[in-house]
């Protein structure tokens, strides 16, 4: 069975600063997507940033970007200028076909 | 549009008793599916649906059933409740499989068993 580890429970940054969530996720399959999401204290999930697998070209949405690295299996996630409404619990997820898999999850403080 | 809707947003239960978690959504999407969230873990997939009438497991599908008899609603029913069913459940829907289409959450449901 498709994996995601995050092994960075807690992350803190500086208000303005740059920091980078780690994600890894185990599979067997070439064709799928990875996510990021959001969750802030109001338990919304919000979708930050989607790659599919197939296109080398790393996504960027505005002030998040990742870093997809197909042959490691790993999809990091970086914020530019931190923002404090970027605090929050952030889950790498994985999607093929009809299974999805989310990470553990990471908490985001960001330190004004 | 109101998006993905979940009634309750709170529920307590007793060992054993029944109940069913609510979701809908007004997007006409084909696929609707059932998260639990426990600390430390993640979201894990309990069942999900490709359409009307079509239904199936997840990662963690016992103790839980559900059905799909509209596009709009996919209720999740909880037949003799347990304290290892507290959770917070989040429904999603998305048009149509795979990862191409993004998922849209609910808000959640904060359910206790004791």
């Amino acid at each position: 069975a498709q994996t995601v580890t995050q092994s960075q429970p807690e992350m803190s940054v500086q208000e303005a600063e740059t920091v980078t969530l780690s994600c890894t996720y185990d599979t067997s399959e070439s064709d799928y997507y990875l996510f990021w999401y959001k969750q802030p204290p109001s338990r919304q999930m919000i979708l930050v940033i989607r790659q599919e697998a197939y296109k080398q070209q790393n996504a960027t949405e505005n002030r998040f970007s990742v870093n997809f690295q197909k042959a490691a299996k790993s999809f990091s996630l970086k914020i530019s200028d931190s923002q404090l409404g970027d605090a929050a619990m952030y889950f790498c997820a994985y999607r093929e076909n009809n299974d999805m898999r989310f990470g553990a999850g990471t908490r985001l403080t960001v330190k004004p | 549009n109101a998006g993905v809707t979940q009634t309750p947003k709170f529920q307590v239960l007793k060992t054993g008793q029944s109940m069913t978690l609510q979701c809908a959504q007004d997007m006409n999407h084909e696929y609707m599916s059932w998260y639990r969230q426990d600390p430390g873990m993640g979201l894990r997939l309990i069942h999900y649906s490709v359409g009307a009438g079509i239904t199936d497991q997840g990662e963690v599908p016992n103790g839980y059933n559900v059905s799909r008899s509209t596009t709009e609603d996919f209720p999740l029913r909880l037949l003799s409740a347990a304290p290892s069913q507290t959770s917070v459940y989040f429904c999603a829907s998305s048009q149509g499989l795979a990862g191409r289409n993004e998922q849209f959450f609910g808000p959640g449901t904060r359910l206790t068993v004791l």
